[in-house]
């Protein structure tokens, strides 16, 4: 089945630096990509939506200056926490969608594949 | 807005037990809506999904089933095994007009099944 990588799958980092978390799709090519934020006991919040070539698509509360996402391949989507500070420390997701498959949007759900998620321990 | 809620949070039941895990949305206008597990500290693993116009879908010992009208749909899970202990999750896909036509999943918090030897 297809394979939604993600790295790394934990980090800490000190409060005021910066840190990258990677997403790749390792089988086949994603033209959307999702990323999500999970803190303890809570939903899966979606933070933006990544389109290959085009700006991120943020949703309502996310800081796109903090969160900053860059999609520049259609294997590969990253997401780099700006000034971490200790709220940050959370589980960050990645989903991509298989570019082939889902044409029709009732079937997009099909070719959703998410990644194994990376923990952020900001101190 | 969306909004997605799962009934348990917590359950615990002894190995062999047949279960249900419940999952409500608030908006009918859905494409489809799928279940996953999520083990401790790790991903998602899709389990079933039953598009918009389906009433029901099985794999093996589970079988989802779909009531759009009332928001509802139920996970059931057969002779369950002490290998089904996870977060069990609940994801609505709906439209999103105002990005060009994409689409959102959103979830619910999740019910943690321990099941016990």
């Amino acid at each position: 089945g297809a394979v939604v990588s993600q790295h790394p799958s934990w980090v800490i980092c000190k409060s005021g630096t910066s840190v990258k978390i990677e997403c790749r799709s390792l089988d086949f090519q994603a033209t959307t990509m999702f990323w999500y934020r999970q803190f303890p006991k809570q939903s899966l919040m979606l933070m933006a939506t990544s389109n290959e070539g085009s700006k991120a698509t943020y949703e309502q509360g996310v800081e796109k200056d903090k969160f900053l996402i860059n999609h520049a391949s259609l294997t590969l989507s990253t997401l780099t926490v700006t000034s971490a500070h200790p709220e940050d420390s959370s589980f960050y997701i990645c989903s991509a969608r298989d570019r082939r498959l889902g044409r029709t949007l009732a079937s997009s759900g099909n070719t959703i594949y998410f990644g194994e998620g990376s923990w952020l321990t900001v101190v | 807005k969306q909004e997605v809620t799962q009934i348990p949070a917590a359950l615990s039941v002894p190995e062999g037990e047949n279960l249900v895990l419940n999952c409500s949305f608030t908006d009918s206008a859905i494409y489809n809506l799928q279940w996953f597990r999520q083990d401790p500290g790790k991903g998602l693993t899709s389990l079933l999904l039953i598009q918009s116009s389906q009433r029901e879908q099985t794999s093996g010992r589970l079988n989802a089933s779909l009531d759009k009208s009332s928001g509802r749909s139920t996970l059931y899970i057969a002779a369950s095994q002490p290998g089904d202990s996870a977060t069990y999750l609940c994801a609505v896909m709906r439209r999103v007009i105002t990005q060009g036509g994409s689409e959102k999943l959103v979830f619910g918090k999740g019910t943690k099944l321990t099941v016990n030897p």
